[in-house]
């Protein structure tokens, strides 16, 4: 049973250029959670989602950001025109339960943006 | 609002010494609090994960306490290794807000050999 994957680990953008993250939660996982992480700083939640629904965005910055769970495939953390200060690193997590049942979420290796 | 912080932000000691890692949060209304390992350019490794209710957990050479009425957590590391170096990264998870994990900044640990 594989852990959660991402994908790609490294991105380098272009200022204005797309990001496409992908996340692939682990097996029987129908819950994911988005994190960013600033260079010196700590995680901050951006996005929590079940299968084709957006359970909570509060942390997801208002404008070029989206993120989307389907019915099939990966999670998507999508950022549009990209700025040098959307380089960070973005951790996703999945749970097999949903969150109000305080189970544990399992942490991909992340993918770290570096926009040029 | 939830705020973890852990001090020190780095800390290096030589191999063979045994070290405590603090992590404190201002509010103690909390379901869990956890420590993770974080080495350069990689994932977050889950170390342990200490449920409200509980004044510990343990794993190998590393001991975790969770005083939860003064907002606290210490990690303990026996023997370090330099294969302990590491970032650890200590997150609680809120009671209002129980799927939001709230982090600290982290301590950078470095094993000298």
């Amino acid at each position: 049973n594989a852990g959660v994957m991402q994908n790609p680990r490294h991105l380098v953008r272009r200022r204005g250029q797309e990001a496409r993250l992908r996340c692939s939660p682990m097996k029987g996982h129908s819950h994911v959670y988005w994190y960013r992480q600033l260079p010196e700083e700590g995680l901050k939640f951006m996005v929590y989602l079940q299968k084709e629904n957006i359970i909570d965005e509060s942390g997801m910055p208002k404008e070029r950001f989206s993120a989307e769970f389907p019915k099939e495939g990966p999670s998507i953390l999508r950022i549009q025109q990209v700025v040098r200060g959307d380089s960070a690193a973005y951790f996703c997590a999945s749970s097999s339960l949903p969150a109000e049942m305080n189970t544990e979420a399992f942490f991909g290796q992340g993918t770290r943006l570096t926009v040029v | 609002k939830q705020e973890v912080t852990q001090i020190p932000a780095a800390l290096s000691v030589p191999e063979g010494e045994n070290l405590v890692l603090n992590c404190s949060f201002t509010d103690s209304a909390i379901y869990n609090l956890q420590w993770f390992r974080q080495d350069p350019g990689k994932g977050l490794t889950s170390l342990l994960l200490i449920q409200s209710s509980q004044r510990e957990q343990t794993s190998g050479r590393l001991n975790a306490s969770l005083d939860k009425s003064s907002g606290r957590s210490t990690l303990y590391i026996a023997a370090s290794q330099p294969g302990d170096s590491a970032t650890y990264l200590c997150a609680v998870r809120p009671e209002d807000s129980n799927y939001q994990l709230i982090w600290g900044a982290g301590t950078k640990l470095i094993i000298k050999p």
